[in-house]
């Protein structure tokens, strides 16, 4: 069964603080993507990464990084939080194997920046 | 700006009643269009696809149209039930896979028991 987590439900962080958010999934993906979901905004791509070591910025990757290390971790980082990044950050995988591929998302991370 | 539009936040409909979510799109390089269902504290989960090469694309209670002319596309729910209140993204790509998305807003579907 297709399963992607995220290492965190919840988290309440500073401003300044530097966070990690950890997503993983265990269905052997070579892509993997970080969204904020916001209100009216709906989901929009912050990073992506087609392989390990790799990484390309989405629409709004100012103030984040990611790392891929391992095929199957993707890990965004908020150098210094800042309140405007209170938000859902949700992190998704696909395949390229099947051109006609769906990403496949993880619960969330429902993150507030005080 | 938005690509991918959707403009109505939210749509009410009675159970067993259809409902139409509507979304536009104004890239013309989209080629790939995907429906996106997501409950409260959960992720995204996919709902159905559909290639520009086809017009309809039925699986169940759900079918997507698209109008390339128009750049639009539909999904109707019929019979629709009260657990299909959730909300509803549409998606689209320019690659022909889901390599390569972008989400619209969403529209909050509400069924009424």
């Amino acid at each position: 069964d297709v399963k992607v987590t995220q290492s965190s439900r919840y988290l309440v962080k500073r401003t300044g603080e530097k966070v990690f958010l950890e997503c993983v999934q265990d269905m052997d993906h070579e892509n993997m993507f970080w969204y904020r979901q916001d209100p009216g905004l709906g989901l929009r791509l912050i990073y992506f990464s087609y392989d390990v070591k790799m990484k390309e910025k989405g629409d709004i990757p100012e103030g984040y990084s990611v790392s891929r290390e391992k095929k199957e971790r993707f890990s965004l980082i908020l150098e210094s939080a800042s309140t405007n990044q209170t938000s859902m950050y949700l992190c998704a995988s696909s395949s390229v194997r099947g051109a006609r591929e769906t990403q496949y998302f993880g619960p969330g991370t429902r993150l507030l920046v005080l | 700006d938005q690509q991918v539009k959707q403009n109505s936040p939210s749509l009410s409909v009675q159970e067993g009643r259809i409902s139409i979510l509507n979304c536009d799109y104004t890239n013309s390089m989209f080629d790939y269009f995907l429906w996106y269902k997501k409950y409260p504290a959960e992720g995204p989960t996919f709902l159905i696809s559909i290639s520009s090469i086809k017009d309809k694309n039925e699986d169940g209670r759900f079918t997507v149209f698209l109008n390339k002319s128009a750049k639009h596309l539909s999904l109707h729910i019929v019979p629709s039930q009260p657990g299909d209140s959730a909300v509803y993204f549409c998606a689209a790509s320019p690659t022909g896979s889901a390599r390569q998305l972008t989400f619209g807003s969403g529209t909050q579907l509400t069924v009424l028991p």
